[in-house]
């Protein structure tokens, strides 16, 4: 399966915990995003990469939410110090290139206790 | 503020009935998106709208859009249980795949 790859698939941690995703995208894809999904809710856009380059963040991603993609292929988000409003479902996608369709990930399902 | 509207949120629907799904949007898009999402699962792409009076057809669903009013239609032909899930609209402004969600619409098909 060439999708787009997401792990964990559920995280539960503590509140003052730190904890990281991963995602792998569609080989070749150039763009990378991260969505946060509430329940209920459609996604929120968080960020995006251009290749290695985080391109834009949104207002939602505090100081606490960092974001890498090191060589322009998988990607990370680190969250720090874990609050409860942070649960949510971290959805990741990818894309050949702007404009184009977006694949999206099975998503990492976060809960904070 | 940009937004979109999907009405209605909740939809409930006889097998073998017809309904359509409206998708107001706010600012001007020269693309939007319809995917499907079921409980705990992540999206899947039904279709992507490119240009005023696109229209497209997949089975039992198919999709429009209206540019100039900022209003898409999903509609849904004999509606079978297969399809109930939460249907979702977005819309891409700076065309750089910051998508923009509408809150989903829930669709329930009973037999």
């Amino acid at each position: 399966d060439t999708g787009v790859s997401q792990n964990p698939r559920h995280k539960i941690t503590k509140r003052g915990q730190n904890v990281t995703f991963r995602c792998d995208p569609i080989s070749e894809h150039n763009r990378l995003y991260w969505y946060r999904q509430t329940l209920g809710q459609g996604p929120e856009f968080l960020t995006y990469f251009q290749n290695e380059a985080q391109l834009e963040k949104s207002r939602l991603l505090s100081d606490r939410f960092s974001a890498e993609r090191p060589k322009g292929s998988f990607s990370t988000l680190e969250i720090q110090r874990t609050e409860q409003g942070d649960s949510a479902m971290y959805l990741c996608a990818s894309s050949i290139t702007a404009g184009e369709k977006l694949f999206f990930g099975s998503g990492t399902q976060l809960s904070v206790l | 503020e940009l937004k979109v509207e999907q009405n209605p949120l909740f939809l409930s629907m006889q097998e073998g009935k017809n309904y359509t799904i409206y998708c107001n949007y706010s600012t001007t898009s020269d693309r939007l998106y319809w995917y499907r999402q079921d409980p705990g699962k992540s999206l899947e792409s039904l279709f992507v709208l490119l240009s005023n009076g696109a229209v497209k057809q997949e089975g039992r669903l198919m999709a429009s859009l209206d540019t100039k009013a900022r209003l898409s239609t999903l509609h849904i032909t004999a509606a079978v249980h297969d399809l109930s899930a939460t249907y979702f609209c977005a819309v891409d402004p700076s065309n750089t795949g910051k998508l923009i969600f509408g809150q989903g619409t829930t669709l329930q098909v009973k037999p």
